[in-house]
């Protein structure tokens, strides 16, 4: 099956510091997603990419499509506490009426105030 | 809109018990998806519905089932409960997802964590 490789597993950062993470495919997906799972919660989606070469802001997040279709990474700029939580990112590969999606292993991040 | 809601909380089962996850959403939604979390593991597909009376298995079906009477409800039931089955569980649900290369959010409940022993 389709493998994403996520990374780095965790992040300990300090307040004010800006954060990188990134995930990479053996397979190329047609959407790439980027979910945020605060503890006990199930993941909310923060920001979809459409297209290859895309790059989409979200308030302090931003995150690119790669070129390749098997990339993409996710920039958080002056974190803060709240930012806290595991971050997945997540290929879609859509067929039919399939559209099935596979996850990476996610990114523990720690923002030290 | 209460959105997805997923009941119980929590479950503790005994190896061989049997117990059915519950999952309701209340946005029309026709697609539904039922996850498992492991821990350090993103979410793995067990079953997804494209609407009611239609389902189909996703990554890791084996020791599960599932329903779609209702556009509403999709349980999940385990029949023999095994260790290996101590996991936390997502049911998810969203829009079908359009032409092309648009993209339907895929909202999640809150979860359950079940535990056999």
């Amino acid at each position: 099956g389709q493998q994403l490789n996520q990374s780095p597993q965790s992040m300990f950062i300090q307040e004010g510091e800006d954060v990188s993470m990134n995930c990479t495919s053996s397979s190329i997906f047609n959407t790439w997603l980027w979910y945020k799972q605060d503890p006990g919660e199930g993941p909310v989606l923060l920001i979809a990419l459409y297209k290859a070469g895309e790059l989409t802001s979200n308030g302090r997040l931003t995150a690119q499509f790669g070129i390749t279709r098997k990339d993409s990474f996710l920039n958080i700029s002056a974190s803060i506490p709240s930012d806290v939580g595991i971050y997945f990112c997540a290929g879609l590969f859509s067929g039919g009426s399939n559209y099935k999606l596979t996850f990476g292993k996610g990114t523990l991040l720690t923002v030290n105030p | 809109n209460a959105g997805v809601t997923q009941t119980p909380k929590f479950r503790i089962l005994k190896i061989g018990q049997s117990m059915t996850l519950q999952c309701t959403q209340d946005m029309n939604h026709n697609y539904m998806y039922w996850y498992r979390q492991d821990p350090g593991m993103g979410l793995k597909l067990i079953y997804y519905s494209v609407g009611a009376g239609i389902t189909d298995k996703g990554e890791v079906p084996n020791g599960y089932n599932v329903s779609r009477s209702t556009t509403e409800d999709f349980p999940l039931r385990l029949e023999l409960a095994a260790p290996s089955q101590t996991s936390v569980y997502f049911c998810a649900s969203s829009y079908p997802g359009g032409a092309g290369n648009s993209y339907n959010e895929q909202f999640f409940g809150p979860g359950t964590r079940l535990t056999v022993l």
